[in-house]
């Protein structure tokens, strides 16, 4: 099955800028997805198809796929940013839909 | 607005069934696929089913196919998860969530989630 790992944890001062990895065989070659979790809450997309934003979401978050890596940017990151974030795909190999580990990112 | 709330959680026993619902609205809920999405205490987010826009099509996570089955009725507006076989492992908040997309293999995010319901499989 198709894995997605990511870091467990990221931490970045306010103002300065977040990157959280996702690697996956080939990954460049999918359409990547990313939710930010804040505790006690369902899950929201930041950043999806690779690069796009919903209305809503900070131009802060942005996102770039190539490669075995996507990478999601959170700039000027402020302390409401702290949250888990999660990668997403679709597997075609499998049809299964499949999450990243997950990454914890603190604010200090 | 987009609505989906679940219900139907609660503390069941290992071996036992339990079956959950997520009422829509706020869109034309028979023009969208549907999936379940669940997450353990503490733990990350595992995708677990999803059915198409009019229900003809179905794909389970392998932990799941066989126990569990997905269902809709689209003249209620409403998604089922009927879980069988319930095993320690399967304790988790389990959410629903759209995909902006008919089908069943659409390489999409998931733009609306509900807020979710607890199972708690324990003896």
């Amino acid at each position: 099955s198709y894995v997605l790992t990511q870091p467990p944890s990221v931490s970045v001062a306010p103002g300065q800028t977040a990157r959280i990895t996702c690697g996956g065989n080939n990954i460049g070659s999918k359409s990547v997805h990313w939710y930010q979790q804040k505790p006690g809450q369902a899950p929201v997309v930041v950043v999806h198809d690779d690069t796009d934003r919903p209305s809503g979401i900070p131009e802060r978050f942005s996102g770039s796929n190539s490669g075995n890596t996507a990478t999601l940017t959170i700039g000027r990151v402020e302390a409401g940013d702290e949250a888990d974030f999660y990668c997403q795909v679709w597997d075609s190999s499998s049809a299964h839909y499949v999450f990243g580990t997950g990454t914890k990112v603190t604010v200090l | 607005q987009v609505q989906l709330v679940e219900s139907g959680g609660g503390v069941v026993q290992p071996g036992s069934s339990l079956r959950l619902s997520c009422a829509a609205s706020g869109f034309t809920f028979s023009s969208y696929a549907l999936h379940w999405v669940r997450q353990a205490p503490g733990k990350g987010l595992e995708w677990v089913a999803v059915i198409s826009d009019d229900g003809s099509n179905k794909y389970y996570a392998d932990s799941v196919k066989g126990r569990f089955t997905v269902s809709r009725d689209n003249s209620k507006n409403t998604l089922s998860l009927q879980m069988n076989s319930l095993r320690a492992e399967d304790t988790a908040v389990f959410y629903c969530a759209r995909v902006p997309c008919t089908g069943v293999t659409c390489p999409t995010r998931f733009d609306h989630w509900g807020q979710g319901a607890l199972v708690s499989v324990s003896s």
